[in-house]
């Protein structure tokens, strides 16, 4: 079972291009999340999505673009990279229960994106 | 954003020592969760905890939901080299989608 897989696991970028950060899980979970966790801080979430076709912001989501048209995939999208988004980029996702929103995110082993 | 206060920030203790760490918010949360993680890895949870006053084990890991909702706590008992990493609490708002996480403590084993 491959839980949540991320890819590419490292990438740099220069100033101005573009990119994807690939994101799947086989848990059939409906909730999926992109976090950013910057050096020394805590992860602060980009985006979200409840299920497929759905997505809402998060606390930092100027810059980025996600889509959900599966339940397994949840791509994010870099459009015009920044130095401020050199950050370890994290998904995860999780199923909700005992009547919370959403608990218990597996997440993926990250990519570490570096803009130069 | 909510913000999360942790503490310590960081923790150089001696094998077998306990472990003690906090977080603290300014908001009601109806969960939180405790995350271990390691060097290039992503976090890993290690308890959820639902309801004010529940206290919850996992090993020799136990944490406990504030009373007042706007805390929690971790304990490790007895620690051992490979409880070294980052822990992160996360808790989430009474309404909303999301969690949010503290700053992490790292805590560092010494042999």
């Amino acid at each position: 079972n491959a839980g949540v897989t991320q890819t590419p696991k490292f990438r740099i970028l220069k100033i101005g291009q573009s990119m994807t950060l690939q994101c799947t899980q086989d848990m059939n979970h409906n909730y999926m999340y992109w976090y950013r966790q910057d050096p020394g801080m805590g992860l602060k979430l980009i985006y979200y999505s409840v299920g497929a076709g759905i997505t809402d912001k998060g606390e930092v989501p100027n810059g980025y673009n996600v889509s959900r048209s599966t339940t397994e995939d949840f791509p994010l999208r870099l459009e015009l990279a920044a130095p401020s988004q050199t950050s370890v980029y994290f998904c995860a996702s999780s199923y909700p229960s005992r009547g919370s929103l959403y608990t218990e995110a597996f997440f993926g082993q990250g990519t570490r994106l570096t803009v130069v | 954003g909510q913000q999360l206060n942790q503490s310590p920030q960081s923790m150089f203790i001696q094998e077998g020592e306990d472990v003690s760490m906090n977080c603290t918010s300014s908001s009601i949360f109806n969960t939180w969760l405790w995350y271990k993680q390691d060097p290039g890895e992503g976090p890993v949870l290690l308890i959820a905890l639902y309801k004010a006053g529940e206290l919850t084990s996992n090993g020799r890991l136990t944490a406990q939901f504030g009373i007042t909702r706007k805390d929690s706590f971790l304990n490790i008992s007895a620690s051992i080299p490979s409880d070294v990493g980052i822990y992160f609490c996360a808790g989430q708002l009474h309404t909303g989608n999301q969690f949010y996480f503290g700053t992490g403590t790292s805590l560092t084993v010494i042999p």
